[in-house]
């Protein structure tokens, strides 16, 4: 089935550890997206990739990190995690980084403890 | 700065008619997007719209205006698998997305 592919679907993570949530969509689109959603806010953009090889900040991009070295995959990195990155993970994708629709993945749910 | 409002929370009955209200603020404006999320699953696109007026699709439609900053989602012959939440986000000049925190639809035999 064509879409988005995250892993994992969840994790326990001990604070001060790193993570990779894994990110990879069969679309061919251009544009992808990591966002975080926690209980009583809107969906969070963290950073964000226009097209292979470029990456951007996106609204709370801080203690993560992101590449795109294909137009693929988009891994994202917690260099060393904290406990206010428990959060829902979200990947997205878009045919351009235009008004277009987004392609949500099935989510990651991550607790740092 | 920027800003979606939605209600938290809202109940019907099935068979019914239910309106979810959504007010932006925005810098600039590329459109207001409606996504249905299931509790544990990922956000599934619903409607766009960008100009003013209402889009109709099956039991779904969504309105926008842009002179009030206010779109609504109806959904209609309301089925116990719409319990879900859903999504207001409004596009802004930079094609970035603002998000609403979501509007819990709770249906009830």
């Amino acid at each position: 089935t064509a879409g988005i592919t995250q892993a994992p679907t969840s994790q326990i993570l001990a604070a001060g550890r790193s993570m990779t949530l894994r990110c990879t969509q069969d679309m061919r689109h251009n544009a992808m997206y990591w966002y975080r959603q926690d209980l009583g806010l809107g969906l969070r953009l963290i950073h964000y990739s226009n097209t292979a090889g470029t990456t951007g900040k996106g609204e709370v991009p801080d203690g993560y990190s992101v590449s795109r070295a294909n137009t693929d995959d988009f891994p994202l990195t917690l260099a060393s995690a904290v406990p206010s990155q428990t959060s829902v993970y979200f990947c997205a994708s878009s045919d351009t980084s235009g008004a277009n629709v987004l392609t949500f993945g099935a989510g990651s749910r991550l607790t740092v403890l | 700065g920027q800003n979606i409002d939605q209600p938290t929370e809202m109940t019907a009955t099935e068979g019914a008619i239910v309106q979810i209200n959504c007010t932006y603020q925005t810098s600039g404006f590329n459109g207001l997007f409606w996504y249905q999320q299931h509790a544990g699953e990922a956000p599934t696109f619903l409607s766009y719209n960008v100009l003013d007026g209402l889009e109709e699709k099956g039991r779904f439609s969504s309105f926008l205006s842009r002179s009030k900053g206010y779109s609504y989602l109806l959904l209609k012959e309301l089925q116990m698998k719409d319990s879900a939440s859903y999504l207001c986000a409004g596009m802004d000049s930079n094609y970035q997305l603002i998000w609403g925190a979501g509007t819990k639809l709770i249906i009830k035999p």
